[in-house]
């Protein structure tokens, strides 16, 4: 089965901290995606990771970073957290070139105050 | 340009009802692919179904089932007889074929609750 885990479940942070979520995966998959969830707004892409040390902005990149050192791992970063980053995030993987579904992990719901 | 409109918001019915989740969606590629996720309450997306854009047969799983009509760009949800466990967020998700970025394109969800 494949696992996506996500470092925390929830996670509460001052404004102006540095936020890392960290995401990993254990299928060797190629494709890594991060995503927030807002109510009435679904979800929305704000980076994805198609091989290590490749990234490519998504719809709302604007305030985060990510990271891909090694393939099983994608690091999410709020540079400076502010409390509109308020928010449920999703990671997801899938292998490159499979049209098959994304896996996605437990989300973190973080909380800037 | 890639859209997915989810025009409910919210569903609420009563156990054993059934009840059909709206999805259209807006592509100018001829290849694609289609899905269902469910995301309880636990927050994690679960997988349901997919559907590639040559396939427009109906599935049926157990009380789901699925009706994907090309010329109405739909790809409708239905549980039958729900339960109360059926409660939950529905995201249905388009993927072009090309582009090879895998990005999925998502509606903004229908909450659906189903009291006993």
């Amino acid at each position: 089965d494949v696992k996506v885990t996500q470092s925390s479940r929830y996670l509460v942070k001052r404004t102006g901290e540095k936020v890392f979520l960290e995401c990993v995966q254990d299928m060797d998959h190629e494709n890594m995606f991060w995503y927030r969830q807002d109510p009435g707004l679904g979800l929305r892409l704000i980076y994805f990771s198609y091989d290590v040390k490749m990234k490519e902005k998504g719809d709302i990149p604007e305030g985060y970073s990510v990271s891909r050192e090694k393939k099983e791992r994608f690091s999410l970063i709020l540079e400076s957290a502010s409390t509109n980053q308020t928010s449920m995030y999703l990671c997801a993987s899938i292998f490159q070139g499979h049209s098959y579904e994304q896996y996605f992990g437990p989300g973190t719901r973080l909380t800037v105050t | 340009a890639q859209k997915v409109t989810q025009a409910q918001t919210e569903i609420s019915v009563v156990e054993k009802e059934d009840v059909t989740l709206d999805c259209v969606y807006e592509t100018r590629d001829t290849t694609y692919y289609l899905f269902w996720y469910k995301q309880p309450p636990s927050g994690e997306l679960v997988f349901l179904i997919r559907r590639n854009s040559f396939d427009e047969q109906n599935e049926i799983s157990g009380r789901y089932s699925w009706n994907f009509q090309k010329s109405t760009s739909s790809f409708n949800f239905t549980i039958t007889a729900s339960q109360v466990v059926d409660s939950a967020v529905y995201f249905c998700a388009l993927r072009p074929l090309q582009g090879g970025s895998e990005k999925l394109v998502f509606g903004k969800g229908t909450k659906l609750t189903v009291n006993p």
